[in-house]
């Protein structure tokens, strides 16, 4: 089974503070990606990674940047985090597909609140 | 551009009682479709994928999928609900071209069971 780990299942910090969310996956996928979950609104990508060293902005990356120095790594940073930042993200991996015909495998997510 | 449409945001059902959640999509391509659960607390899972072939999908846990491209719809269905079906449930499409392999997600069905 693939198995994507996120590093933290909760997580509080302050209004100002620089945040790095962990992700890492054990099935050699080339895509990862990182979306945002908010009630009533669906999952909303924020960036997404198709090889190492390489990304992609999602629908809402305002506020966010990425990080992948490793195929299996991929990582997400809040440059200085707002209150509107507070939300559950979760973290996917994919194998190459074309046009969306993979499924993506999702991590059991970081709850974060930012105080 | 694709998009998914979950009809009603929260659904109750009796338990023994069929299941049903809507979802409709557009796509100016064959689409590739999916079903994804998420109880609480937790990562999204797979329940079932339509890619080609058949139209009627079988998934994990009883659920089922019929693709229907006359109608744009691909409605979940369980014969039988139990309690242990309570969670949130999402449709996604594949969009985009080339390996990325990004999908866009619906803004979730919430299924409530009870006795």
């Amino acid at each position: 089974d693939v198995k994507v780990t996120q590093s933290s299942r909760y997580l509080v910090k302050r209004t100002g503070e620089k945040v790095f969310l962990e992700c890492v996956q054990d099935m050699d996928h080339e895509n990862m990606f990182w979306y945002r979950q908010d009630p009533g609104l669906g999952l909303r990508l924020i960036y997404f990674s198709y090889d190492v060293k390489m990304k992609e902005k999602g629908d809402i990356p305002e506020g966010y940047s990425v990080s992948r120095e490793k195929k299996e790594r991929f990582s997400l940073i809040l440059e200085s985090a707002s209150t509107n930042q507070t939300s559950m993200y979760l973290c996917a991996s994919s194998p190459t597909g074309t046009g969306g015909n993979q499924p993506q495998h999702f991590g059991d997510g970081t709850r974060l609140s930012i105080l | 551009a694709q998009s998914v449409t979950q009809l009603g945001s929260h659904v109750s059902v009796s338990e023994g009682a069929l299941v049903l959640l809507r979802c409709n999509y557009s796509s100016s391509v064959p689409p590739y479709l999916f079903w994804y659960v998420q109880y609480p607390n937790q990562g999204l899972q797979l329940l079932l994928k339509y890619t080609t072939g058949a139209t009627l999908v079988k998934g994990i846990n009883g659920f089922e999928a019929e693709f229907k491209k006359s109608e744009t719809s691909f409605h979940l269905t369980k014969p039988s609900a139990h309690m242990s079906d309570a969670a949130e449930y999402f449709c996604a499409v594949g969009r985009g071209s080339g390996g990325y392999n990004k999908l866009i997600f619906g803004a979730g069905t919430r299924l409530a069971v009870h006795p």
